[in-house]
């Protein structure tokens, strides 16, 4: 069992729609969450950044953690073409190793 | 200033050349990181930086070569590759361990 499990998809979606993305992970000592968007050919970009439990907004893109079930969420409302990417979740237990999910790409249709 | 910056964009280089990947952060981050990435998958860690000190190296083999000159410059040494380490190298940095990292664009390698 891999210690980040993310869907790859691809997940299609219309302009508009509030996009959900989901990672789950088994190691109980992660406290430290991302999520990151890669346009083809990029470096990863850095949306969200959240410690331990909670929700984290920042305009259209919401970040939730669920501690207890070992599960985290990114949320994108008006989901725009221009959000097309892979999309990848990481996590750490603070000592500088980043753990990251598959990615699941993205692609939202006009 | 969130910018983490690689040269070159790009490299193709032989089997038998030497060459060296260079990366730059002047947002006084003490945590420097290389990366690399094949088509498809999640960045794989190679080696770790904290406070211009080898922190972790995860087994990479010897003919990729870290260097940290300061701290904010990383360099990684390139010699006799094989083509299957044909990828995107990636640099990033952070704070310190505890705080979220910041990736470059990253160096397209090609090695025929």
């Amino acid at each position: 069992q891999k210690e980040v499990e993310q869907d790859p998809g691809p997940l299609s979606v219309p302009e508009g729609a509030i996009v959900s993305l989901n990672c789950t992970y088994s190691n109980s000592a992660f406290q430290y969450f991302m999520w990151y968007r890669q346009y083809s050919r990029k470096g990863p970009e850095l949306l969200m950044y959240t410690y331990s439990s909670g929700n984290k907004e920042d305009g259209r893109f919401t970040a939730q953690v669920d501690k207890s079930s070992k599960y985290i969420s990114l949320f994108i409302r008006d989901s725009q073409p221009s959000d097309s990417a892979t999309y990848l979740c990481a996590m750490s237990g603070g000592y500088n190793k980043l753990i990251f999910g598959a990615g699941t790409r993205l692609a939202v249709h006009p | 200033d969130t910018e983490v910056t690689q040269t070159p964009k790009h490299l193709v280089m032989g089997m038998t050349n030497k060459k060296s990947l260079k990366c730059e952060q002047h947002m006084g981050h003490r945590a420097m990181y290389w990366y690399k990435q094949k088509a498809k998958k999640p960045p794989e860690l190679m080696f770790v930086y904290s406070y211009e000190k080898l922190s972790i190296n995860e087994s990479v083999p010897s003919r990729f070569s870290p260097e940290c000159p300061n701290s904010s410059l990383l360099n990684l040494h390139l010699h006799a590759l094989q083509p299957e380490d044909s990828a995107l190298y990636l640099c990033a940095s952070s704070q310190d361990q505890h705080n979220e990292q910041f990736f470059g664009p990253g160096t397209r390698l090609t090695v025929l």
